[in-house]
């Protein structure tokens, strides 16, 4: 039974390139949620999806960042023009219903290195 | 906003003593609280949690208790062994205004052989 995967485990780019980040639930799960990670911080709240809709993204900055999770295939965190201060860990949670009290489930994370 | 408070942010205990993390939280329609552990260079993992309907429940070396009253929960790990250290995360879940779970800030365990 895999868990929560993400890919890839670290990713580098440059100023001004792109970033994409892929999350794929546990089996059964329809509901995904993107955290940030600053070294030796907390984890910050992005985005909340379920398949195909963004339920919230209150978390999430308003320009350069998107998400989505398409009704077929991996959530996907984008990253236009990074900037060195995108560089983070991301995580991606599942869970299976999206109502309290429901488990989130973490994959391991993509470090993003931006030069 | 809602927030979770959690405290210490570093605690230190000599192998086999106990450690013990406290939370509290502002959101009283709160009903579930996970902790998670998180190890250097991975993802947060599920390690305990309970449901407002319960006060008390234990996993082998690690317990955790919640007050609903005072809108407090904390996690005991007893006779600490050098593999606990790491940092842990609280976290309190509600519905309010959708399914939200906010996380405390963190707490770094270091556990001394």
């Amino acid at each position: 039974n895999a868990g929560v995967m993400q890919n890839p485990r670290h990713l580098v780019r440059r100023r001004g390139q792109e970033a994409r980040l892929r999350c794929s639930p546990m089996k059964g799960h329809s509901h995904v949620y993107w955290y940030r990670q600053l070294p030796e911080e907390g984890l910050k709240f992005m985005v909340y999806l379920q398949k195909e809709n963004i339920i919230d993204e209150s978390g999430m900055p308003k320009e350069r960042f998107s998400a989505e999770f398409p009704k077929e295939g991996p959530s996907i965190l984008r990253i236009q023009q990074v900037v060195r201060g995108d560089s983070a860990a991301y995580f991606c949670a599942s869970s299976l219903n999206g109502q309290s009290p429901d488990t989130q489930y973490f994959g391991p994370g993509t470090r993003l290195t931006v030069l | 906003g809602e927030n979770v408070e959690q405290h210490p942010s570093t605690l230190s205990v000599q192998e086999g003593d106990s450690a013990v993390i406290k939370c509290t939280y502002s959101d009283s329609a709160s009903n579930y609280f996970p902790w998670y552990k998180q190890e250097l260079g991975k993802g947060p993992q599920l390690i305990i949690d309970i449901r407002s309907n319960v006060g008390e429940k234990k996993d082998q070396r690690i317990a955790v208790t919640l007050n609903k009253t005072a809108k407090h929960f904390s996690l005991h790990i007893t006779e600490t062994q050098p593999e606990d250290s790491a940092v842990y995360f609280c976290a309190a879940s509600s519905n309010t205004g959708g399914f939200k779970t906010i996380f405390g800030a963190g707490t770094r365990l270091f556990v001394k052989a």
